[in-house]
């Protein structure tokens, strides 16, 4: 599987503030996706980070808030826009889509965000 | 609202013993399922996937599939304490591939 690395790994952020977090991997992949993790909770679906056009978002979850950025094939970002204390979580992309298992993901180590 | 269901434990079971967790779907047209561990702290790691109707096994692990039940199970063998973590059901959206939701995720605790 793929080597997929985060940062930050996590970060303390005042409310109103923004933080990219940067998400790469070792190898070419064709889906990527981000996620958050709230406290005691399991994973929601943010996003869809589509290579070469906008990310496709879940409901709930709206451009304006988490812009996310995909420049190729191996790298994207997500931005959490003017924090809010409701926005510490744990936010995890995955990448999927290669080889035989088209439906596998894979999961970065995440980013753990505290907004005060 | 497409949706898995497990149930979130925690399930306490001796070293050494099967641990069995379950997991329902709620959508006929899912294909792809699979088993993550999360240890505290950590992010998700798959450890299994499965796709037919049956049983799969990979080392101390067993994932059985029933899709006119829409069911899906883990089975630990052996159980070690280091299998004490959250294990997470996902399930692709039989109507877009690459997607997958989770479960809320089972707590699975082997006492020594």
């Amino acid at each position: 599987s793929a080597v997929i690395s985060q940062k930050p790994s996590r970060d303390i952020c005042q409310r109103g503030t923004s933080l990219t977090i940067q998400c790469q991997v070792d190898s070419q992949v064709t889906m990527m996706f981000w996620y958050r993790q709230q406290p005691g909770q399991s994973l929601t679906l943010i996003a869809t980070a589509n290579q070469g056009s906008e990310a496709t978002y879940e409901s709930g979850f709206v451009i304006d808030k988490f812009p996310i950025s995909r420049p190729n094939l191996t790298f994207s970002t997500l931005t959490v826009s003017n924090m809010s204390p409701e926005d510490s979580s744990i936010y995890l992309c995955s990448v999927g889509g290669g080889g035989v298992d088209t439906d596998t993901q894979y999961f970065g180590p995440g980013t753990r965000l505290t907004v005060l | 609202q497409k949706e898995v269901e497990q149930n979130s434990g925690p399930l306490s079971v001796p070293e050494g013993a099967i641990a069995s967790l379950n997991c329902t779907y709620s959508d006929r047209g899912s294909q792809s399922f699979f088993w993550y561990r999360q240890y505290s702290g950590k992010s998700p790691e798959l450890i299994m996937f499965i796709y037919s109707n049956g049983d799969k096994e990979d080392g101390r692990f067993t994932a059985q599939l029933n899709k006119a039940s829409q069911y899906v199970s883990l089975l630990i063998r052996d159980s070690q304490p280091s299998d004490s973590a959250t294990y997470l059901c996902a399930v692709n959206m039989g109507s877009s591939a690459s997607k997958i939701i989770f479960g809320s995720g089972t707590r699975l605790s082997i006492r020594p």
